[in-house]
């Protein structure tokens, strides 16, 4: 199985700064089709998981624009440019490249 | 509106069986891939199933064999049939469609 893993696990922020979040695969994620499955999903507190990119770096529609995703391979990243109280969660990263589908531990960002 | 109503959790014996609903509003089951994952209590998210648009399905290896993924597309509605439960089952499962649209969860507890 790829496995993933993200880091950091816990990620204080103070409103306004930047966010990032890593996610490293044990295994290339290049798909025999040439994408690259590898999403990033967000968890608020007592909500459903909400997916926020795709294929890397695709934004989701709906998802604010201070929301970034990139990387290749097996190193990828998640950016937050100005975080936001409504910004505060769980994030997970996912692969769907290879079977079966696998997440990250998860990283969870809360306000300074 | 797309909307995704999952039923059919609840407490079971170990060895037991459940079998979860999700009923689709707003779009197509059978038109769109449709996915299983859960979250045991505090822990992360997992991958459980899909099923894709032509029918294939695809499972996590700790549930091939104990779960079966299918659809009515005269109800518009995913099923979960779990079969041979086990307290490590003990989850919030949830569908999605496509990974894009959540449903809110429903609670399956394993316990004697």
């Amino acid at each position: 199985d790829v496995v993933m893993t993200q880091s950091p696990l816990s990620l204080p922020v103070t409103l306004g700064q930047p966010a990032s979040v890593s996610c490293r695969s044990s295994q290339s994620l290049v798909h025999s089709d040439g994408n690259t499955y590898l999403n990033w999903f967000q968890q608020r507190p007592g909500q459903s998981p909400r997916r926020l990119i795709y294929k890397v770096s695709k934004r989701d529609s709906g998802v604010p624009d201070r929301f970034s995703g990139s990387g290749s391979g097996t190193d990828f990243t998640l950016k937050i440019s100005k975080v936001e109280a409504e910004d505060v969660g769980v994030y997970y990263c996912m692969q769907g490249t290879q079977w079966p589908w696998t997440f990250g531990q998860g990283t969870k960002v809360e306000i300074k | 509106e797309v909307q995704l109503v999952e039923s059919g959790g609840g407490l079971v014996q170990p060895g037991g069986s459940l079998r979860l609903s999700c009923a689709a509003s707003g779009f197509t089951v059978s038109s769109n891939y449709m996915s299983w994952f859960r979250q045991a209590p505090g822990k992360g998210l997992e991958w459980v199933s899909v099923i894709y648009s032509g029918g294939s399905s695809h499972y996590a290896d700790s549930v091939k064999g104990r779960f079966t993924i299918s659809r009515d597309n005269t109800k518009n509605t995913l099923y979960l049939q779990m079969n041979s439960l086990r307290t490590e089952d003990t989850a919030v499962y949830y569908c999605a469609r496509d990974l894009v649209g959540w449903g809110q969860g429903t609670l399956v507890t394993v316990s004697s």
